[in-house]
C-alpha cells in the first residue's frame, strides 16, 4: 500500500539557519511522482515540486533544493537561510496511480522560523 | 483566470443538517478532488472525477455525496451534517496528462455542532 510519512511534526529555527524538512514514501510502483505543497498561515495550498521516480538529480530552486534517493525511498526538502516567510506547513505527496492522479499526502511539517 | 473556486468560505451546520459545498474551475482540467484536512493528519481524498459524469470514492467517502455534470463544477453535499465532518475542505484540480500538480482552492472551514 502507498503510504507518505513526514516523521518531523514541528520544526523551529532562527533566521537565516538552514533547514531540512524529511519525506519517506512508501510505493509497490516503478513509475511514480512525488510532490512538496507548502501551507502559509492563511491556508491556500502552494504547489512547490514534482520529480518522477526516474529521476535521481537534486533540484535547486533558489534557497530551496530536494533530495530524491530512491535507494533509502525518501524526498527531502532543505532551506538554505530560512526567513520568517518560510513559516508554514509543509506536505509531501505521492501519486502512484496513471489514471487518475491521486495524492497521498504525509501528516505535514509545521515549520517556524523566528527572526 | 480565477484559478479553483470554493463556496462558501466558512460555515456553522447544526448536527443532521445538509448542505453543499461548490468547487469550480476555470482551467479546462478534466481531473477533479475533494479533499478533507483535519488537524495534524494531512489531506484525505473524499471522492475524485476523471471527467464530466464520471465520479469514483477516495479514502473518506462516507457521509458525503458527489456529482459532476460539467468539466467546470464539482459540488460535494453532506446530507446529514455529525460533528466528525468538522474539517476544512479542499477542491482541487489538475490536466489529465498524468501525474500532472493539482492546483487548490482555497478552502471551506466548515464546523458542525
Amino acid at each position: 500500500a502507498q503510504k507518505v510519512t513526514q516523521a518531523q511534526t514541528e520544526i523551529s529555527v532562527v533566521e537565516k539557519e538552514d533547514v531540512t524538512l524529511d519525506c519517506v514514501y512508501e510505493t509497490r510502483d516503478t513509475t511514480y511522482y512525488l510532490f512538496w505543497y507548502k501551507q502559509p498561515p492563511s491556508g491556500e495550498l502552494v504547489f512547490l515540486i514534482r520529480r518522477n521516480s526516474f529521476d535521481e538529480q537534486n533540484e535547486i530552486s533558489g534557497r530551496y533544493s530536494w533530495n530524491f534517493q530512491k535507494s533509502t525511498s525518501s524526498f527531502n526538502f532543505t532551506i538554505t537561510a530560512s526567513q520568517v516567510v518560510d513559516s508554514a506547513v509543509y506536505f509531501c505527496a505521492l501519486s502512484d496511480d496513471y489514471n487518475t492522479d491521486k495524492l497521498i499526502f504525509g501528516t505535514g511539517t509545521r515549520l517556524q522560523v523566528f527572526p | 483566470n480565477a484559478g479553483v473556486t470554493q463556496t462558501p468560505k466558512f460555515r456553522i451546520l447544526k448536527i443532521g443538517q445538509s448542505m453543499t459545498l461548490q468547487c469550480t474551475q476555470d482551467m479546462n482540467h478534466n481531473y477533479m478532488y475533494w479533499y478533507r484536512q483535519d488537524p495534524g493528519m494531512g489531506l484525505k481524498l473524499i471522492y475524485y472525477s476523471v471527467g464530466a459524469g464520471i465520479t469514483d470514492k477516495g479514502e473518506v467517502p462516507n457521509g458525503y455525496n458527489v456529482s459532476r455534470s460539467t468539466t467546470e463544477d464539482f459540488p460535494l453535499r453532506l446530507e446529514l451534517a455529525a460533528p466528525s465532518q468538522t474539517s476544512v475542505y479542499f477542491c482541487a484540480s489538475s490536466y489529465s496528462d498524468r501525474y500532472n500538480e493539482q492546483f487548490f482552492g482555497p478552502g471551506t472551514r466548515l464546523t458542525v455542532l
